[in-house]
């Protein structure tokens, strides 16, 4: 166990609906990521998150938005969902550190858009 | 962007073989770690290398950063060794990782 926790596991939804993906970081780490996994394009970053602020941004639709609340957990939200949508979506969590960037990662939404 | 490369992209091993997998890296990182993806989909973390030589069990990484490569080693594997193998490096000033493709490692009673 990471410390990494998300919700729902699982999500299965249609096309054109709205979704809302949660992460709650371990405990005193500062950042959240998100990522996209799916079987053709990998592992794709898509958003980070350092208390509360906005600091990188990959691969992230605009169809997608996300956000970090005080209490440090983040939600992905994901709207007017398209088949291609379907993934596997994953939130890590790293410490505030200046040497290095470990990420621990939680246990994934699978999110089947039908 | 950094260029990441893993070799084999697929394993199959019999329980008890060893094997060395290869991430090979296009710039210097500042970071560098080792995940396995088991077949439920977690993705567990092994290794947080970006230089050096590690040891965890039957487990064991080497990253060369001089070089551009990483090796992770499993010795005397199990079934339960079976999933995928992703390597993750960061450089510059950016710590977000750039994932390879993985290595597909299926071990067999």
């Amino acid at each position: 166990d990471s410390g990494v926790t998300q919700t729902p596991k699982h999500l299965i939804t249609a096309t054109g609906q709205r979704v809302t993906l949660r992460c709650s970081p371990r405990s005193g780490d500062l950042s959240v990521y998100w990522y996209q996994q799916s079987l053709d394009q990998g592992l794709q970053f898509l958003i980070q998150y350092y208390n509360g602020e906005e600091r990188a941004k990959g691969n992230i639709l605009e169809r997608f938005s996300a956000q970090q609340f005080p209490d440090l957990h983040s939600e992905l939200n994901l709207s007017s969902l398209e088949l291609g949508d379907s993934a596997l979506y994953f939130c890590a969590s790293s410490p505030p550190t200046r040497r290095g960037n470990e990420q621990f990662f939680g246990p994934g939404t699978r999110l089947t858009v039908l | 962007g950094i260029q990441v490369e893993q070799s084999p992209p697929d394993l199959i091993l019999q329980e008890g073989a060893n094997s060395t997998l290869r991430c090979n890296f296009s710039d210097s990182v500042n970071n560098l770690q080792w995940f396995h993806q088991n077949p439920w989909g977690q993705l567990i973390n092994l290794f947080y290398i970006p230089s050096g030589t590690k040891q965890n069990g039957r487990l064991s990484a080497t990253t060369v950063a001089t070089e551009r490569y990483s090796l992770l080693y499993i010795s005397s594997s199990q079934t339960t060794d079976s999933g995928v193998y992703f390597c993750a490096v960061a450089s510059g000033g950016s710590y977000i990782p750039t994932f390879g493709r993985g290595t597909s490692l299926i071990v067999h009673p």
